[in-house]
């Protein structure tokens, strides 16, 4: 069964460091998200990614985060400088864009997850 | 903003039934998911229900919501201890981002 794959699984970094966190969602898939949970709290929407473009982001998504498809299967968020309270697990998903407002579901498909601890 | 609440934690009997509770705020959500977490795991789709359905059976999975209240349930026929995981609700509308709970852990005793 196809699958998002997310690396790296753990990364530790010092406070004030750029991280990459990379992502391979399942070929045919045409959107692509970000979210985050911190530990014991709510999975939190990051950034939806749609034809080379954000197509919807959250209030958490500001100047210290981007993301960028860049090639055919990668898709990457970068924090440019991490804080403290970055230290979350971000997962990846897709999902093949059929969802409509009144017709099907959005079914998103995600990784395992890359834990990140700020120091 | 659009809100999902969820209890924690839930403990049941290897055998008995589980009823995983959530509440959300968006009327206009069309969509409600549950996905299911495994240690080390990422969320993974268990099932989802229109809006305009009030039940859903899928196995040993039923699914209940009453619109009025903004209330959907998640029942688990005869729990197993492989049925440990988090569970989180989940709503959302056509192509927008969807918006998780908290996640209830459910612990499940031999």
């Amino acid at each position: 069964e196809p699958e998002v794959t997310q690396t790296p699984s753990h990364q530790v970094t010092q406070m004030g460091q750029e991280v990459i966190l990379r992502c391979v969602p399942i070929s045919n898939h045409l959107y692509f998200y970000w979210y985050r949970q911190i530990l014991g709290q709510k999975v939190e929407f990051l950034v939806s990614f749609y034809n080379n473009e954000i197509s919807e982001k959250s209030e958490i998504f500001d100047d210290q985060f981007s993301v960028e498809r860049p090639d055919g299967s990668n898709f990457t968020l970068k924090i440019r400088s991490t804080k403290l309270e970055d230290s979350a697990m971000y997962f990846c998903a897709s999902s093949d864009n059929r969802a409509d407002s009144w017709g099907r579901a959005n079914v998103l498909t995600f990784g395992a997850g890359s834990r990140l601890t700020v120091l | 903003g659009e809100d999902v609440e969820q209890s924690l934690f839930l403990s049941v009997r290897e055998g008995d039934s589980s009823v995983i509770n959530c509440t959300y705020t968006d009327s206009s959500s069309t969509y409600l998911y549950w996905y299911k977490q495994e240690p080390g795991a990422g969320l993974q789709l268990l099932t989802y229900i229109f809006s305009n359905m009030d039940m859903k059976q899928d196995q040993r999975l039923t699914v209940l919501l009453n619109k009025k209240d903004k209330h959907l349930s998640l029942r688990i026929a005869d729990t197993q201890t492989g049925d440990s995981a988090i569970y989180f609700c989940a709503e959302g509308t056509g192509r927008r981002a969807l918006t998780f709970g908290s996640g209830t852990r459910l612990q499940v005793q031999p």
